[in-house]
């Protein structure tokens, strides 16, 4: 198994331009997350899906839009990209509830400039 | 929302010592989760906790899950160059799907 998957894993964008970053995973799991990095701030929770057509806002959503047409993908937009949005963006996945562990990506580093 | 507190925010040590941080929440949190990240990678699970007092270890680190749910500390003994990184604790926000980070602890090992 591949695990979580991301691409790209860096991107310059210029402001206002749009963009998507790729999210998929191979271990059949029904609950997607995507987070972002900011330094000495830890990850905070943009968008998760518990299964293929549902998707619910986290703590930072604005900005950014989600869908979720298959298990597999989680694709994360950015529509109008601003430097505030200038971070790194992981995906992470888990089978479901039951107290089960996030198994990460390895991050896309996105600059807004 | 909740929030974990984590502490201390970073720490630099010298190889061979015996290391502690803690995490605390002004709710209960009924899963403790402790996840470290490597430079230029996500984060990677260690240990998870599930019941209040439980006591668990993975090779050098220990973590327990308070008895009051509201903490959990991580503990790694013997500390070697390769613990470098940052240290998250993390937990489901009021039970439900979405997983809530604290703001980690930076570690850096001096050999």
């Amino acid at each position: 198994n591949a695990g979580v998957t991301q691409t790209p894993k860096f991107r310059i964008l210029k402001i206002g331009q749009s963009m998507t970053l790729q999210c998929a995973q191979d271990m059949n799991h029904n609950y997607m997350y995507w987070y972002r990095q900011d330094p000495g701030m830890g990850l905070k929770l943009i968008y998760y899906s518990v299964g293929a057509g549902i998707t619910d806002k986290g703590e930072v959503p604005n900005g950014y839009n989600v869908s979720r047409s298959t298990t597999e993908y989680f694709p994360l937009r950015l529509e109008l990209a601003a430097p505030s949005q200038t971070s790194v963006y992981f995906c992470a996945s888990r089978p479901g509830p039951n107290n089960s562990p996030l198994h990460f990506g390895n991050g896309t580093r996105l600059t807004v400039t | 929302g909740q929030q974990l507190n984590q502490s201390p925010q970073s720490m630099f040590i010298q190889e061979g010592e015996d290391v502690s941080m803690n995490c605390t929440s002004s709710s209960i949190f009924n899963t403790w989760l402790w996840y470290k990240q490597d430079p230029g990678e996500g984060p990677v699970l260690l240990i998870a906790l599930y019941k209040a007092g439980e006591l668990t270890s993975n090779g050098r680190l220990t973590a327990q899950f308070g008895i009051t749910r509201k903490d959990s500390f991580l503990n790694i003994s013997a500390s070697i160059p390769s613990d470098v990184g940052i240290y998250f604790c993390a937990g489901p926000q009021g039970g439900s799907e979405k997983l809530v980070f604290g703001k980690g602890t930076k570690l850096t090992v001096n050999p």
